[in-house]
């Protein structure tokens, strides 16, 4: 078990350009969600998946961002035309979604810069 | 409107001593209360957690207390060690999609 995996660990691009991330999660667990944080600030939810299921998005989630998880494994979440607003920490997590209740681990997260 | 919120930004205690950070909450639908430790550079770690169900939970070091009729959670860390510096974000869990809303984190710093 290496834990939730991020990819990659910084990105910058240019306004207008389009960025896809990737997320690995803890191989038994079959919920993933996503997050967003900005500087002094606390993460902040954007959407989820139960196995390939997305089940949830934020209304932070614009119409430039799209997310997937194919066969319930790994995640990748895009963003269309970024904007110097989408500059954050991109942070994806995942847990067992059974019995219990079972935290959130997360991955160390994508930087993303927009110039 | 922020339902989660940590009021105090930063806090420094001497080594040995006691750390308290608090946490209030406006959502009464929240059911569990998360503290998770973030180094720089590293996603959030989960901490410990606390079932509204209950009023206290400890794991070594660190204990959780919950006052649901305050909306008022409390970590308190004793001893304080200087490897506990770092930022605390409380999270509050709700829902069958079991997302967390998280407050704003505060700074702890732990002097030698």
């Amino acid at each position: 078990d290496t834990g939730v995996s991020q990819d990659p660990r910084h990105k910058i691009t240019k306004r207008g350009q389009n960025v896809t991330f990737r997320c690995d999660p803890i191989s038994e667990h079959n919920r993933l969600y996503w997050y967003r944080q900005t500087l002094g600030q606390g993460p902040e939810f954007l959407t989820y998946f139960q196995n390939e299921a997305q089940l949830e998005k934020s209304r932070l989630l614009s119409d430039r961002f799209s997310a997937e998880r194919p066969k319930g494994s790994f995640s990748t979440l895009e963003i269309q035309r970024t904007e110097q607003g989408d500059s954050a920490m991109y942070l994806c997590a995942s847990s067992l979604g059974q019995g219990a209740y079972s935290p959130l681990h997360f991955g160390n997260g994508t930087r993303l810069t927009v110039t | 409107d922020q339902q989660v919120k940590q009021n105090s930004p930063s806090l420094s205690v001497q080594e040995g001593r006691i750390s308290i950070l608090n946490c209030d909450y406006t959502n009464s639908m929240f059911d569990y209360f998360l503290w998770y430790k973030k180094y720089p550079a590293e996603g959030p770690t989960f901490l410990i957690s606390i079932s509204s169900i209950k009023d206290k939970n400890e794991d070594g070091r660190f204990t959780v207390f919950l006052n649901k009729s305050a909306k008022h959670l409390s970590l308190h860390i004793v001893p304080s060690q200087p490897g506990d510096s770092a930022v605390y974000f409380c999270a509050a869990s709700s829902g069958s999609a079991r997302q967390l809303t998280f407050g704003s984190g505060t700074q702890l710093t732990v002097l030698p």
